[in-house]
């Protein structure tokens, strides 16, 4: 069973431009979370999407956004990038979500703002 | 809020030496709890978890016991692996459709 896949792996981008980032999920699974990995704050919570639906939202700004397709494959869009933005971004999937259902970790696309 | 609280690293060890990582934990209602590995260049593993009060979770030679009492859910194993080294992070998960909370993480090194 294939596992988390996240494209692309690595990315450099330039202050002020926009990224789009990939999450394929295990085959089955409906729910896609996001995170935010940095040395300084750890994993912080982006969203999380099921059925299409965006269920829970992190502290982020708005320039941090996320959507669905109808097959469970996500992407997260983040507009006018900072150079605070330069981050691990990890992607994970279960099933349903939620308390109880394991999540399944993609290996993560580093993003690097220069 | 929900929070966690794990020891910082890095956390240095010798082969075969007696491992402890403390997390304690702040949450509303009766979380889940997890110990999640994270090896060099990988996602996020899940390593064991457990769901209600006095529940061991287990799995290759690391334990953690819920302890609702203290709030923790320190993880030990008895005797490290060099194959051990990796980023240790704790985590809770409280009712309903909420995400993980993740503690900073800890680094572990096992040298030979």
């Amino acid at each position: 069973k294939a596992g988390v896949t996240q494209t692309p792996r690595y990315l450099i981008k330039t202050r002020g431009q926009q990224v789009t980032l990939s999450c394929s999920p295990i085959s089955g699974h409906r729910s896609v979370s996001w995170y935010q990995q940095t040395p300084g704050q750890g994993l912080q919570f982006l969203f999380e999407y099921f059925s299409e639906t965006q269920r829970n939202k992190g502290n982020f700004p708005g320039r941090f956004s996320g959507r669905q397709f109808s097959n469970s494959r996500s992407e997260m869009n983040v507009s006018t990038l900072e150079l605070g933005d330069s981050a691990l971004y990890l992607c994970a999937s279960s099933p349903v979500g939620g308390r109880d259902t394991e999540a399944f970790f993609g290996q993560g696309t580093r993003l690097t703002v220069v | 809020g929900n929070s966690v609280t794990q020891m910082e690293g890095p956390v240095t060890l010798s082969e075969e030496a007696f491992l402890t990582i403390n997390c304690t934990y702040t949450a509303t209602g009766y979380p889940s709890l997890f110990w999640y590995v994270q090896y060099p260049g990988e996602g996020l593993q899940l390593l064991l978890k457990a769901t209600k009060a006095d529940d061991k979770g287990s799995n290759k030679g690391f334990e953690a016991t819920y302890r609702k009492e203290t709030t923790s859910f320190h993880l030990e194993k008895g005797s490290v692996q060099v194959s051990d080294s990796a980023v240790y992070f704790c985590a809770l998960q409280n009712s309903g459709n909420t995400p993980l909370v993740f503690g900073k993480g800890t680094r572990l090194s096992v040298i030979a």
